[in-house]
């Protein structure tokens, strides 16, 4: 069993949609939860990021996490044909120096 | 503030040769990664550098793979004797000490033919 579970996708919404992407994980250890956007052929960019549980906003986006279920989601409002790309989660724990262990990525496409 | 910088941006070596993969981190950055994304697979860690110091190498093969981020100069990523599976993506994050805020690199991607 993979540390970080996140389903591939593709997932394909109209433009304006809310996409609600989602991780979930085994490790009860991981604190530190990480949302990237990846471009194709493209480095990973930091979207947001939070430390244990809540939820955090930054304009469209919104990030949720649930510890006691081991699950984080990634929420985008008014989605936009810009927002096509691969999201990829992360996390990590004190014990792990650093070290982030990624989920595979969703591929989104947001059609106009 | 530039961002993480990668060279070369496209590498092709012929199987048995040397790969090196350089990374300039954010200024004001001493903190250094590695990752390494296999088509149809998620980035995987490789190794963590700060200067001088390897911190955390648990990611790397054990053979013909080395890293290094020396006092001055860019960090190095070294593939000796190159095979065809070490075709991937190869990127470079940096931090300024924590570990939310990992900022990633263009990448570069290597061909061994």
């Amino acid at each position: 069993q993979k540390e970080v579970e996140q389903d591939p996708g593709p997932l394909s919404v109209p433009e304006g949609a809310i996409v609600s992407l989602n991780c979930t994980y085994s490790n009860s250890a991981f604190q530190y939860f990480m949302w990237y956007r990846q471009y194709s052929r493209k480095g990973p960019e930091l979207l947001m990021y939070t430390y244990s549980s809540g939820n955090k906003e930054d304009g469209r986006f919104t990030a949720q996490v649930d510890k006691s279920s081991k699950y984080i989601s990634l929420f985008i409002r008014d989605s936009q044909p810009s927002d096509s790309a691969t999201y990829l989660c992360a996390m990590s724990a004190d014990n792990q120096g650093g070290k982030l262990i990624f989920g595979q990525g969703t591929e989104l496409s947001v059609k106009p | 503030n530039a961002g993480v910088m990668q060279n070369p941006r496209h590498l092709v070596r012929r199987r048995g040769q040397e790969a090196r993969l350089r990374c300039s981190p954010m200024k004001g950055h001493s903190h250094v990664y590695w990752y390494r994304q296999l088509p149809e697979e998620g980035l995987k860690f490789m190794v963590y550098l700060q200067k001088e110091n390897i911190i955390d190498e648990s990611g790397m093969p054990k053979e013909r793979f080395s890293a290094e981020f020396p006092k001055e100069g860019p960090s190095i990523l070294r593939i000796q004797q190159v095979v065809r599976g070490d075709s991937a993506a190869y990127f470079c994050a940096s931090s300024p000490g924590t570990v939310l805020e990992q900022y990633f690199g263009p990448g570069t991607r290597l061909t061994v033919t």
